[in-house]
């Protein structure tokens, strides 16, 4: 199955935009990239995803580079509700249930 | 809609007790599953269902049985709980095989087995 990697940690100030980085390097061409999110003492919630072109919706942007190799999610004006951990998965098109959940990025946000 | 729900909320076992965690989901979903979350970590799958009557393990089933009653209901028993089994088990479901579908989550139930 493929994996993905992630920082540990990052920090980033109250209202400055957040990119917080993934890489996928064998990632396979049916492979979705999802993001979600766990808040303190929460289920994980779903942020975004997408397959190959860029997205946006009202949480977040996800940037899928041109070789699918790493993405990238960016949350363009963090607040203090966004501290969380988040966590880059793929998820296979079709036939394969067993999702991957890494360790994910705890974000920090400096009031 | 209440989405997906859990219960217990937290639940003390002492070694060799057996339990069941609960899950429903009234999202018509077809796939559900199980997760557990240990203190730092991610979540590893545990089983999940793909549809009602199927089951399938995980990465780690091993101590854990399930049971998919119908297609609202999941749950997760522990035969005879074990420390290693302190953790957060969290249920989700999803319109099922297609990458593009989202999970949604239950809030948890945190199991502390002395």
């Amino acid at each position: 199955d493929a994996k993905t990697t992630q920082p540990n940690s990052m920090e980033s100030n109250e209202e400055e935009p957040v990119h917080l980085p993934c890489n996928h390097s064998t990632i396979s061409g049916t492979d979705y990239i999802h993001w979600y999110r766990q808040l303190p003492s929460q289920g994980p919630e779903y942020v975004i995803h997408g397959l190959t072109s860029n997205v946006n919706n009202r949480m977040a942007s996800l940037a899928i580079a041109e070789d699918r190799k790493s993405s990238t999610l960016i949350l363009h004006r963090a607040t203090l509700r966004d501290a969380a951990v988040y966590y880059c998965i793929l998820e296979p098109n079709f036939g394969n249930e067993k999702l991957t959940f890494g360790t994910g990025t705890r974000l920090t946000i400096i009031p | 809609n209440a989405g997906v729900t859990q219960t217990p909320k937290f639940q003390v076992l002492k070694t060799g007790q057996s339990m069941t965690l609960q899950c429903a989901q009234d999202m018509n979903h077809n796939s559900m599953y199980w997760y557990r979350q240990d203190p730092g970590m991610g979540l590893r799958l545990i089983y999940y269902s793909a549809s009602e009557g199927t089951t399938d393990k995980g990465e780690v089933p091993n101590g854990y049985n399930v049971s998919r009653l119908n297609k609202r209901e999941f749950s997760l028993r522990l035969e005879s709980a074990a420390p290693s089994q302190t953790s957060v088990y969290f249920c989700a479901s999803r319109v099922p095989g297609h990458g593009r579908e989202t999970q949604y989550f239950g809030p948890g139930t945190r199991l502390l087995v002395l």
